[in-house]
């Protein structure tokens, strides 16, 4: 069955430090990726998103992700933190051969920011 | 356009009551969907439209649940005799079909079933 994992539950960092969220999937081809945010009690918001090509895509507020086929990885890095980041990151994937474009969620990262 | 609306953004209901949330799309979208969100997991999905067409739905969605689209504009989510396992984040979302955009989520409604 098609899964994406997000390994890390929360995850504190200090404001300007880096940042690594992962997500791993679980699917016979490359799917499509995704990054959403999501503030409390807000809808979510697209970060960026992979179809193919270049496999280090940038995305808004200073994300980037790096898709490794090797891995079966999408993770979200940042370079410098914001005290605005705080919120919750899903990883989505849609199966390339989706006609529905139905997004598997996986289970988020709680991201804490200290000032 | 302000993007997808929800309305409303909290409803609590006893248990046993109907309820029904209105989701009003980016008007040019022609794919809706409705996402359930329970605390501390990522978004499920319920059911999608194409136009006013309802083509596919979750085993989620039990027979209490029904969700329309007339005229492929609005969609309405109805939950029918209400139980507390109901209680959760109900996103709609929508997309331009074909162009890979991702979808455009409103902010949700928030359910509790006292």
């Amino acid at each position: 069955a098609q899964s994406v994992t997000q390994p890390d539950i929360h995850i504190t960092v200090s404001e300007g430090a880096s940042l690594e969220l992962r997500c791993n999937y679980s699917y016979g081809a490359t799917p499509y990726l995704f990054w959403y945010v999501q503030s409390p009690g807000q809808g979510l918001q697209l970060l960026l998103k992979y179809f193919s090509g270049d496999t280090l895509v940038q995305g808004i507020k200073g994300f980037e992700a790096e898709f490794k086929r090797s891995q079966s990885s999408f993770n979200l890095r940042k370079p410098s933190v914001h005290w605005s980041d705080a919120a919750e990151y899903f990883c989505a994937v849609v199966p390339s051969t989706s006609g529905t474009y139905k997004y598997i969620f996986g289970t988020g990262t709680r991201l804490k920011v200290l000032a | 356009d302000t993007g997808v609306s929800q309305d409303p953004r909290h409803k609590i209901t006893k248990r046993g009551q109907n309820v029904t949330f209105r989701c009003d799309p980016i008007s040019e979208h022609n794919r809706l969907y409705w996402y359930r969100q329970t605390l501390g997991q990522g978004p499920e999905f319920l059911t999608y439209f194409q136009n006013e067409a309802q083509l596919e739905k979750s085993r989620l969605l039990s027979d209490r649940f029904s969700a329309e689209r007339p005229k492929g504009s609005f969609s309405t989510l109805e939950i029918q005799r209400t139980e507390q396992g109901d209680s959760a984040m109900y996103l709609c979302a929508s997309s331009i079909e074909g162009t890979g955009s991702g979808y455009t989520f409103g902010s949700g409604t928030r359910l509790t079933v006292v």
